[in-house]
């Protein structure tokens, strides 16, 4: 099945920097989306973006599903933006059913 | 409801009883699905329901694993002779047909 991979595992950030997170997909998905888990464990819904640019305050993302890679960028980072970070995509035809990379472990310290 | 919500929030139950989980989905979405996040396992899909049906089950991990769907609304997640490895968060999210999906905040269950 398809293989979603989440770079980098873990990161630790100096509150007010900034930084890229990546997905990469092993074969094509629709309907990405990026999740921030906080620590009470629930998943907010960050960018639904099957392709192109969005962004939003201090977040923005970028797809580029011919090359099966999204990006998620975090600017001047708060300590309020520590957790896990997902991306998701459902394969082409499978239902919309939401395959997940292992995440990216962000901590962001005063 | 605003947003999709679960419960309980926690259960506790021990090895060889059975469990129900319930999901109430956001008002009008026709999609539904219910996925499970463990340390070993990270976050996986278990079963997807469009309207009622369920065409696709392929997440179950087991035959003691089922889960229906009533009035295109409600979902029960059900686990029968619950053993210590079913030990998760299960989490479900709804949406309207291949859209975006929202997750409920999740019932944490151990086994004993």
């Amino acid at each position: 099945g398809i293989q979603v991979e989440q770079s980098p595992p873990d990161l630790i950030l100096q509150e007010g920097a900034n930084s890229t997170l990546r997905c990469n997909f092993s074969d094509s998905v629709n309907n990405l989306q990026w999740f921030h888990q906080n620590p009470w464990g629930q998943l907010i819904n960050l960018f639904y973006i099957p392709s192109g640019t969005k962004q939003n305050g201090r977040l923005s993302a970028t797809t580029v599903a011919t090359e099966r890679y999204s990006l998620l960028y975090i600017s001047s980072s708060q300590t309020t933006d520590s957790g896990v970070y997902f991306c998701a995509g459902p394969p082409y035809n499978q239902g919309g059913k939401l395959i997940f990379g292992q995440g990216t472990e962000l901590s962001v310290k005063p | 409801g605003a947003g999709v919500s679960q419960s309980p929030s926690n259960k506790v139950t021990e090895k060889g009883k059975d469990v129900e989980l319930r999901c109430d989905p956001i008002s009008g979405h026709t999609a539904l699905y219910w996925y499970r996040q463990s340390l070993g396992q990270g976050l996986e899909f278990l079963i997807y329901f469009q309207g009622n049906s369920a065409p696709d089950k392929s997440g179950l991990p087991s035959d003691r694993f089922s889960a229906e769907r009533t009035g295109g609304s409600v979902s029960t997640l059900t686990i029968q002779r619950t053993q210590q490895e079913d030990s998760a968060v299960y989490l479900c999210a709804s949406s309207a047909p291949s859209r975006e999906q929202f997750f409920g905040p999740g019932t944490r269950l151990t086994v004993l």
